[in-house]
C-alpha cells in the first residue's frame, strides 16, 4: 500500500525566515507529485507538480519554490517568508495525469508566519 | 472566477438526515470529482464521474452530473456525526488537464 508523509507537522516562523517542507511517497514508483496551499477556510490552491525527477512547474507564484530530488520527494521552500505563507500545505500524488486522476493527499503541514 | 465552485458556503444538518451539496463549473470536463476534507486533514475522494456519467453511487452517497447545466451534486443519506467535513468539487475545466478544486461547503452533522 502506498503512504505519504509530510514533516514537519507543523511550524511556526518568523517574517523573512527561510522555509523547507518535505514530502515522501512509499509504495508507488514515479509517481506524479503536487504541491496545495490553503488558507484557513479556503480553497484548495495548486502551486506545483512534478511528473518526473528533476521536473518541476510552478503554477502560481508564491515567492516559493520545490524540488523534487528523488523519485519519491517532494521539497517546498522559500529564503524568506512572508505573512502570507501561513497556511496549510498539502502534498499530494496520482498515477495519472488528467482531469480524471484521483489524487491522494497527506496530512499536512500548519505554517503560521508570526 | 472559479472554474469550479459549490454553490453554498455552508450546511447544517441533525444526524440521520439527508443533505445535498451542490457545484457548478465552467467550460466543458473530462469528469468531476468529489473529495471530503475533514478538519486538520488531506481530503479524501468520495466519488469520480466522467462527463458521460450522469450518476454514480459509493455507499450512502451519490453523485449526479449534469452537462447541459454544467453542474454536480452530491447527496448523503442518513448522515453521521463523522460526515462533518468540507466538501469540494474538483474538475478539470479550461482543460487544465489536472483537477482544480472549488471553494468548498462546511457541512456540519449534529448529534
Amino acid at each position: 500500500a502506498q503512504t505519504i508523509h509530510q514533516w514537519p507537522v507543523a511550524e511556526i516562523k518568523a517574517v523573512g525566515s527561510p522555509l523547507s517542507l518535505g514530502c515522501t511517497i512509499k509504495g508507488k514508483s514515479s509517481p506524479n507529485l503536487y504541491w496545495y496551499w490553503q488558507a484557513t477556510g479556503g480553497t484548495l490552491q495548486q502551486l506545483f507538480y512534478s511528473i518526473t525527477v528533476g521536473q518541476v512547474e510552478s503554477v502560481v507564484q508564491l515567492n516559493l519554490s520545490a524540488s523534487r530530488p528523488k523519485d519519491d520527494q517532494f521539497i517546498l521552500s522559500t529564503e524568506k517568508l512572508l505573512l502570507s505563507h501561513s497556511g496549510f500545505y498539502l502534498c499530494a500524488w496520482s498515477s495519472d495525469w488528467g482531469g480524471d486522476a484521483e489524487q491522494f493527499f497527506g496530512p499536512g503541514t500548519r505554517l503560521t508566519v508570526l | 472566477s472559479q472554474l469550479a465552485e459549490e454553490n453554498l458556503w455552508a450546511l447544517s444538518v441533525h444526524e440521520g438526515e439527508s443533505v445535498t451539496v451542490n457545484c457548478s463549473y465552467k467550460t466543458s470536463i473530462t469528469a468531476l470529482q468529489w473529495y471530503r476534507q475533514k478538519s486538520g486533514e488531506g481530503p479524501a475522494q468520495l466519488i469520480l464521474i466522467r462527463s458521460n456519467e450522469r450518476e454514480k453511487r459509493n455507499g450512502r452517497l451519490r453523485a449526479t452530473l449534469d452537462t447541459s447545466s454544467q453542474s454536480s451534486s452530491l447527496s448523503i443519506t442518513a448522515t453521521r456525526c463523522e460526515d462533518t467535513a468540507v466538501y469540494f468539487c474538483a474538475t478539470d475545466a479550461g482543460g487544465n488537464y489536472k483537477p482544480t478544486f472549488g471553494k468548498g461547503t462546511s457541512l456540519v452533522v449534529h448529534p
